[in-house]
């Protein structure tokens, strides 16, 4: 089975504070990504990458930044972390070989006051 | 904007009814489909996924693909409580672009 394992679950944090979301897949993908869900807006695409070292940007990047340097790893990071930034961030992964579905992880839930 | 749309519901069904999730999408291009459950505070888990035109059937769940129309729906028989939860239907057009709809939640009514 595919694992995609986000290591913070739950997060509090302050406005302004720097904040990182790590993710790690073991299932040697090539492609991961960073979605947040927010209630009624459904699944928003905030960055991808296709390869080690490599992003692009999704629909809302602003704000957020992303970091691959090994193949397992993906990271989010909020730079200046903001209360509209408060939602669940998931974390995926897909290889387009098996079909292109999308993995996801257990999702980071992300309060910011 | 490529779209994939659902409608949100909530759909209620008696228990041991079939479930008809419905998802229209815009982007012809579109070359595979995916059905995803999502129970509150969870993260989404892979039902299914079709390619080709007509029906695809996992035990009681069954997807349908219309390529003409442009149509994905999914049916659950004998719905269970525990189907309850929203379901996500999604749309790709290769590795890195896949749409997600918004969902539509299902109520399954003992």
């Amino acid at each position: 089975d595919v694992k995609v394992t986000q290591s913070s679950r739950y997060l509090v944090k302050r406005t302004g504070e720097k904040v990182f979301l790590e993710c790690v897949q073991d299932m040697d993908h090539e492609n991961m990504f960073w979605y947040r869900q927010d209630p009624g807006l459904g699944l928003r695409l905030i960055y991808f990458s296709y390869d080690v070292k490599m992003k692009e940007k999704g629909d809302i990047p602003e704000g957020y930044s992303v970091s691959r340097e090994k193949k397992e790893r993906f990271s989010l990071i909020l730079e200046s972390a903001s209360t509209n930034q408060t939602s669940m961030y998931l974390c995926a992964s897909n290889q387009e070989a098996e079909g292109n579905t999308i993995y996801f992880g257990e999702g980071s839930w992300l309060t910011v006051v | 904007q490529k779209e994939v749309e659902q409608n949100s519901g909530p759909l209620s069904v008696p228990e041991g009814a079939i479930a008809s999730l419905n998802c229209t999408y815009s982007d012809r291009g579109s070359q595979s489909f995916f059905w995803y459950r999502q129970y509150s505070g969870k993260s989404p888990e892979l039902i299914m996924f079709i390619y080709s035109n007509g029906d695809k059937e996992d035990g009681r769940f069954t997807a349908q693909l219309n390529k003409a129309s442009q149509y994905v729906s999914l049916l659950i028989r004998d719905s269970q409580p525990s189907d309850s939860a929203t379901y996500l239907c999604a749309a790709t057009t290769g590795g890195f672009k896949t749409i997600f709809g918004a969902g539509t939640r299902l109520f399954v009514k003992a």
